[in-house]
């Protein structure tokens, strides 16, 4: 299995760019989520799933969609960059629809916007 | 809402010494509780963990962790620290729902 893999892993963009930061996992996981970290931040919640169709916002979700058409993929996508955008992003994973479990974490995107 | 609180920003220690993090969370109703662990250049990943039973949970690389539900707690402690334990720590809570919330973090960095 390659676990949870996301692309790219480095990206720079303008102010007012799109776009989307790809996620995948293959072990048949019903739960993914994405978190941005940042320097004394922590790791933030953005948006999470509990399977395929369903979709909901987490701590901050402004300026973020997500969709989740299959169980594999869960794309997490920006409309118009800024640059509070600014961070590490890393999608994650796990086997229960709940998050009651171990989440298994993407490698991360480091994101920049100028 | 629940919250996670990790006092300690950045804790500084020699080889040998012994370690706590501290982690308080905030939530009145029964919690799952996670210590995770992102090595420099790494993705994070999972010390240990509690759900139920003894509140005394053991993990990985000597790491241990004990739930006190009276005070909110769930300490991260080693009794003797490497180098290789030079990491940032993350506490994380999940209140039986669909939300795992993390703390800011712990930077751990041991001195040979």
């Amino acid at each position: 299995n390659a676990g949870v893999t996301q692309t790219p892993k480095f990206q720079v963009l303008k102010t007012g760019q799109s776009m989307t930061l790809q996620c995948a996992q293959d072990m048949n996981h019903e739960y993914m989520s994405w978190y941005r970290q940042d320097p004394g931040m922590g790791l933030r919640l953005i948006h999470y799933s509990v399977g395929a169709g369903i979709t909901d916002q987490g701590e901050v979700p402004n300026g973020y969609n997500v969709s989740r058409s299959t169980t594999e993929d869960f794309p997490l996508r920006l409309l118009s960059a800024a640059p509070s955008q600014t961070s590490v992003y890393f999608c994650a994973s796990s086997y229960s629809r709940g998050a009651n479990v171990e989440q298994y974490f993407g490698p991360g995107t480091r994101l920049t916007v100028t | 809402a629940q919250s996670v609180s990790q006092h300690n920003h950045h804790v500084i220690l020699s080889e040998a010494a012994s370690l706590e993090l501290g982690c308080n969370y905030s939530y009145g109703g029964t919690v799952n509780l996670f210590w995770y662990v992102q090595y420099p250049g790494q993705h994070l990943q999972l010390l240990l963990k509690y759900f139920s039973g003894d509140p005394l949970v053991k993990g990985i690389k000597g790491f241990e962790a004990e739930f006190i539900k009276s005070k909110f707690s769930f300490n991260l402690r080693k009794p003797s620290v490497q180098w290789s334990d030079t990491a940032e720590y993350f506490c994380a809570v999940n209140a039986r729902d669909d939300k795992i919330i993390f703390g800011k973090g712990t930077r751990l960095h041991i001195l040979p």
